[in-house]
């Protein structure tokens, strides 16, 4: 059975700062990764997926992360925090033989501080 | 504007009155999804259907019930609610055509109160 955790429900970094979010995954088969983020008060939206094409994957707002199959990790990075980027992240994985069910992990709450 | 709505936004109710919450998209999606978000569990999965007359069980579908009978539509039903089904819920939906990897976009939520 596939499942996520992510490590840290809260994250605090300085502005400029590096954010590192760590998320593990768990799955039988050769999975699909994602993370979104929630702002306050609003949906989910997509920062970046793995899809099998590459292992480092770039998405929105200066995000990226890496697929390690041999650490069962996808942890999200950004070189220098904005106050902008505090919201909740979630990762998210689906298993790629085609079910079309998604679990998420419980968040990670970033903080940036002035 | 391309978008998934849902209604009602807020909503509060009481134990054992059945309640509809609606999920409409505009974007000709196949795939769509009802999660529920409680603090410290993350989003957990209700139900997913992947067309028309086509659905399936998430992870926590006690209690709830979908139906999808038009494209674009994909209601959310409680026909007997329990204060445990207190909770934030969101709608998502995306096309099929790339699998699993395809993006989901999702409604602004709704804040369910059972009492």
């Amino acid at each position: 059975a596939q499942s996520v955790t992510q490590l840290g429900s809260h994250v605090s970094v300085s502005e400029g700062a590096l954010v590192l979010l760590r998320c593990n995954y768990s799955s039988s088969v050769p999975p699909y990764l994602f993370w979104y983020v929630q702002y306050p008060n609003q949906g989910l939206q997509l920062l970046l997926k793995y899809t099998s094409a590459a292992t480092l994957v770039k998405g929105i707002n200066g995000f990226e992360a890496e697929f390690k199959k041999s650490e069962t990790s996808f942890h999200l990075t950004k070189p220098s925090a904005h106050m902008s980027d505090a919201a909740e992240y979630f990762c998210a994985v689906s298993e790629a033989s085609g079910t079309y069910k998604y679990i998420f992990g419980t968040g990670t709450r970033l903080k940036v501080l002035a | 504007e391309a978008q998934v709505t849902q209604n009602p936004r807020y909503l509060i109710t009481v134990t054992g009155k059945k309640l509809t919450v609606t999920c409409s998209q505009n974007m000709n999606h196949e795939y769509m999804s009802w999660y529920r978000q409680d603090p410290g569990l993350g989003l957990r999965q209700i139900y997913y259907s992947m067309n028309v007359e086509v659905t399936d069980k998430g992870d926590v579908p006690e209690g709830y019930k979908v139906s999808r009978k038009e494209k674009r539509n994909f209601p959310l039903i409680l026909e007997s609610p329990s204060p445990n089904q207190t909770s934030l819920y969101f709608c998502a939906s995306s096309f099929m055509s790339g699998g699993p990897t395809d993006t989901q976009y999702f409604g602004p939520g709704t804040r369910l109160t059972v009492l």
